[in-house]
């Protein structure tokens, strides 16, 4: 069965440390990985997707299929990046099609 | 170009009462879906839609339902409101599948007395 786990609810830091949000999943197969970000109150918003191996806003994540997990880091955090995030997996057809699943996010506080 | 839209914005209903959350994108994309999101659950998919007249549940369609007659608008029926029906709805689409990612709308703030 597909799964996405974030185990952390809650994830505080000061700004300028580095952050790194836990994300794995599981899937039997080639999974399509995003991370969306929800500033307060606002529509969620694609920050990044496995496939393109971009930095937006200083945040990366690598795929590691060995480990099925997907994580996303930023080596300085910076009031700003306070919001909610997402983790994402889209299967690639079946029953999977059109589906996409998430974890139960991860809450960042960063501390001036 | 709007994106995805969300109408209305916000919503009291009494139990018992039926609505219609509206959706429409303008990007002519393929997938469109609709989730609910609760504190400590994240996002769950209620229904979802492949392209215009394919319509298929997710993890928590009871209580809703859909049509997609048109490749834009992806209206959310509710058939008799629920105090657990209060939650904020999204609703969200994507070119296909691949790499492309979901659009999301600005949310519906339901709730439900």
């Amino acid at each position: 069965a597909q799964r996405v786990t974030q185990p952390e609810k809650l994830l505080s830091v000061f700004k300028g440390a580095p952050v790194e949000l836990k994300c794995n999943y599981s899937y039997s197969g080639s999974p399509e990985l995003f991370w969306y970000v929800q500033y307060s109150r606002q529509r969620l918003q694609l920050l990044l997707r496995h496939i393109s191996r971009e930095s937006i806003k200083g945040f990366t994540a690598d795929l590691n299929k060995g480990e099925t997990s997907f994580h996303l880091k930023k080596p300085f955090a910076q009031e700003e990046d306070s919001a909610m995030y997402y983790c994402a997996l889209s299967g690639r057809g079946g029953s999977t099609l059109g589906r996409l699943y998430f974890g139960r996010g991860t809450q960042l506080t960063v501390w001036p | 170009n709007a994106g995805v839209t969300q109408t209305p914005k916000f919503q009291v209903l009494k139990t018992g009462q039926s609505m219609t959350l509206q959706c429409a994108q303008d990007m002519n994309h393929e997938y469109m879906s609709w989730y609910r999101q609760d504190p400590g659950m994240g996002l769950r998919l209620i229904h979802y839609s492949v392209g215009a007249g394919i319509t298929d549940q997710g993890e928590v369609p009871n209580g809703y339902n859909v049509s997609r007659s048109t490749t834009e608008d992806f209206p959310l029926r509710l058939l008799s409101a629920a105090p657990s029906q209060t939650s904020v709805y999204f609703c969200a689409s994507s070119h296909g599948e691949g790499d492309y990612g979901y659009t999301f709308g600005s949310g519906t703030r339901l709730t439900v007395v």
